[in-house]
């Protein structure tokens, strides 16, 4: 049971350097979301696809990008990472009709991104 | 205004006993969605608990038990029988806007409680 797959685990870049963290779930899940999570800040939602074929922004999007591969994947992309995105960042999926009890996000296991 | 709101410092409980983690939260809205995570030391996410707007019933899952007290907007965390293994940072957080259902509705988290499990 793979459930949310988030790679790589571990990235340091330097600033201006660009990435793409993937995320991949196989829980055929509609809605797909990311996350960062920083010291004393909970976690803030970057973006969200609420099914294939559409992204939304949530509370951070600055300087983030994401895309909608298929129903399994959604990558997050760093065009020209800066210090302050120096953080923990999260996929998450949900399935949005028909569980029970509905609504429960199942999280990847994270990425912990350095930006030197 | 903070939405989801946990406010205590860190907290310690002695292994064996129950121990209770706030969570008050801020809507307008009638249809709601309050959860509780788990994060250990280890860093992943773990749900524990879902409490629905409208359920009539406190929710329950093993020692997890949601004291859900809707005209005080209070969701708070029980936990029996504390193991060393509960040791952890806990958040609660919320899902508002549309039908319970709705594709579009986000989670809006609070900033963590910390417990500490004593031997």
């Amino acid at each position: 049971n793979a459930g949310v797959t988030q790679t790589p685990k571990f990235q340091v870049l330097k600033t201006g350097q660009s990435m793409t963290l993937q995320c991949a779930q196989d829980m055929n899940h509609n809605s797909m979301y990311w996350y960062r999570q920083d010291p004393g800040m909970g976690l803030r939602l970057i973006y969200y696809s609420a099914s294939e074929g559409t992204t939304d922004k949530g509370e951070v999007p600055n300087g983030y990008n994401v895309s909608r591969l298929n129903k399994r994947e959604f990558s997050l992309r760093l065009e020209s990472a800066a210090p302050s995105q120096t953080s923990v960042y999260f996929c998450a999926s949900r399935m949005v009709a028909g569980a029970r009890p509905p609504d429960i996000q199942y999280f990847g296991a994270g990425t912990r991104l350095s930006v030197l | 205004a903070q939405k989801i709101t946990q406010t205590q410092p860190g907290m310690f409980v002695q292994e064996k006993e129950a121990v209770t983690l706030d969570c008050t939260y801020d809507t307008s809205d009638p249809s709601y969605g309050l959860f509780w995570y788990k994060q250990p030391s280890s860093g992943e996410m773990i749900f524990l608990i879902y409490q629905g707007s409208y359920d009539q019933q406190n929710a329950t899952e093993g020692r997890y038990s949601l004291n859900f007290q809707k005209a005080r907007k209070s969701a708070n965390l029980v936990i029996s029988a504390s193991q060393l293994g509960d040791s952890a940072m806990y958040f609660c957080a919320m899902r508002e806007g549309g039908k319970v259902t709705g594709a579009n509705s986000k989670l809006t988290f609070g900033k963590g409680i910390t417990l500490s499990v004593r031997p």
